[in-house]
């Protein structure tokens, strides 16, 4: 089946660093991938829109010039936070959508913590 | 504003017992509405969805969910859980397109407990 996978999988920074999340789909074509947050005991918050070759789309109250989010081929997207402080300690996931059916499928997740 | 609420934050059941979370919306127009389940240290996978048609969905592993336009709800059901039923679910509705996909909203999830 179609495969997601993120990198790292956890991270440590200190305050202040930028720290890039990878995002790619194994064996398939993603045109478009999305990025959520998700807090301890809660849901997942979507931040933004990645579509390969244009600006991410970002919603309503999420900084883009804090997370850079770059989709430079079909199978990878990039999202980068930048200057991070510890409230941006978090559990990211990517999703991507399969070209040939539509399918969303989800990657394991990135832990960042920022010291 | 779009919503989604998961109604039980824990549920613990016995292996054989009957399973339904609930999961309610709020978007005035049309739904697509998904079920996803995350197994611990696994990644979002898909259950069921609902676009249209039947409103009774069947998805994976025996679990079914019932689309009920007057009350808002997607209500997710199983006869029978299994102790490898244990994870978090999640409901999840459609907020519009972007680049031609589904943008999703998530409810807070459930986390089930299965004991043997």
């Amino acid at each position: 089946g179609a495969v997601v996978s993120q990198h790292p999988s956890w991270v440590i920074c200190k305050s202040g660093t930028s720290v890039k999340i990878e995002c790619r789909s194994l064996d398939f074509q993603a045109t478009t991938m999305f990025w959520y947050r998700q807090f301890p005991k809660q849901s997942l918050m979507l931040m933004a829109t990645s579509n390969e070759g244009s600006k991410a789309t970002y919603e309503q109250g999420v900084e883009k010039d804090k997370f850079l989010i770059n989709h430079a081929s079909l199978t990878l997207s990039t999202l980068t936070v930048t200057s991070a402080h510890p409230e941006d300690s978090s559990f990211y996931i990517c999703s991507a959508v399969d070209a040939a059916n539509y399918e969303q499928y989800f990657g394991p997740g990135t832990r960042l913590t920022v010291t | 504003a779009q919503s989604v609420s998961q109604h039980n934050h824990h549920v613990i059941l016995s292996e054989a017992a009957s399973l339904e979370l609930g999961c309610n919306y709020s978007y005035g127009g049309t739904v697509n509405l998904f079920w996803y389940v995350q197994y611990p240290g696994q990644h979002l996978q898909l259950l069921l969805k609902y676009f249209s048609g039947d409103p009774l969905v069947k998805g994976i592993k025996g679990f079914e969910a019932e689309f009920i336009k007057s009350k808002f709800s997607f209500n997710l059901r199983k006869p029978s859980v299994q102790w490898s039923d244990t994870a978090e679910y999640f409901c999840a509705v459609n907020a519009g397109f972007s680049g031609g996909y589904n943008k999703l909203i998530f409810g807070a999830g459930t986390r089930l407990a299965v004991h043997p």
